[in-house]
């Protein structure tokens, strides 16, 4: 069974760009990457989702090669509220479930 | 504030018995899925329901079962609950089982089993 990983952990400064990228070789055929951030003792929070290619919003880019088998995400600037731990989520290809990936925790400096 | 709302937020339970977790939905989604965090890592998919149906399931045993009702919302319930059962459950509502959308996640259940 195909893990879908990520780097264990990753510092920056404010006003830096991020990088986090997630492996996902076994990924569904048809299903998105999302990925979403994570602060201790809650739910996971949504920050951007993607098919193939590259998509943007107000808080983050996520760019996906054409195989689909590994994503990244991009944060342009981070800021001390950004020290989070982020995951991607993925559904499995032939089966119905969705996997997380093994989480990066970044951590912001000043 | 996602919308989704988990009860009761901790509890603690003794190794045998049985617990039910609730999870109420954001309005107009069909889809719920749950997932077991343990401290420090990533949560594990546990299964999804879609308009009151399995429609996925994660490398769970049986004694994990659950339950969707007709307005959507939907229940996690563990039998002969074990040490290592010990996690915070979440669970996240969605459009259309979740694969092209958004999962909406609510705060957690903290179970702890002495």
């Amino acid at each position: 069974l195909a893990k879908t990983t990520q780097p264990i952990s990753m510092d920056s400064y404010e006003g830096q760009e991020v990088n986090i990228t997630c492996s996902h070789n076994n990924i569904a055929t048809n299903d998105y990457i999302t990925w979403y951030q994570q602060f201790p003792s809650q739910g996971p929070r949504f920050i951007i989702q993607g098919y193939k290619t590259k998509v943007t919003n107000e808080v983050a880019s996520l760019f996906i090669p054409a195989d689909r088998k590994s994503s990244t995400l991009s944060l342009p600037r981070v800021s001390l509220s950004d020290t989070a731990v982020y995951y991607c989520l993925v559904g499995e290809r032939n089966t119905d479930k969705l996997i997380f990936g093994t989480g990066t925790r970044l951590q912001v400096f000043p | 504030e996602t919308g989704v709302t988990q009860s009761p937020t901790h509890l603690i339970k003794t190794r045998g018995q049985q617990v039910t977790l609730r999870c109420s939905s954001q309005s107009g989604h069909n889809t719920v899925s749950w997932y077991q965090q343990a401290l420090g890592q990533g949560p594990q998919f546990i299964f999804q329901y879609y308009r009151e149906e399995e429609n996925g399931r994660g490398n769970f045993p049986p004694r994990f079962s659950g339950l969707q009702f007709p307005n959507y919302s939907s229940e996690l319930n563990v039998n002969a609950l074990e040490l290592d059962d010990s996690a915070l459950y979440l669970c996240a509502s969605s459009l259309d089982r979740g694969k092209s959308g958004e999962l909406f996640f609510g705060e957690g259940s903290r179970l702890t089993v002495l």
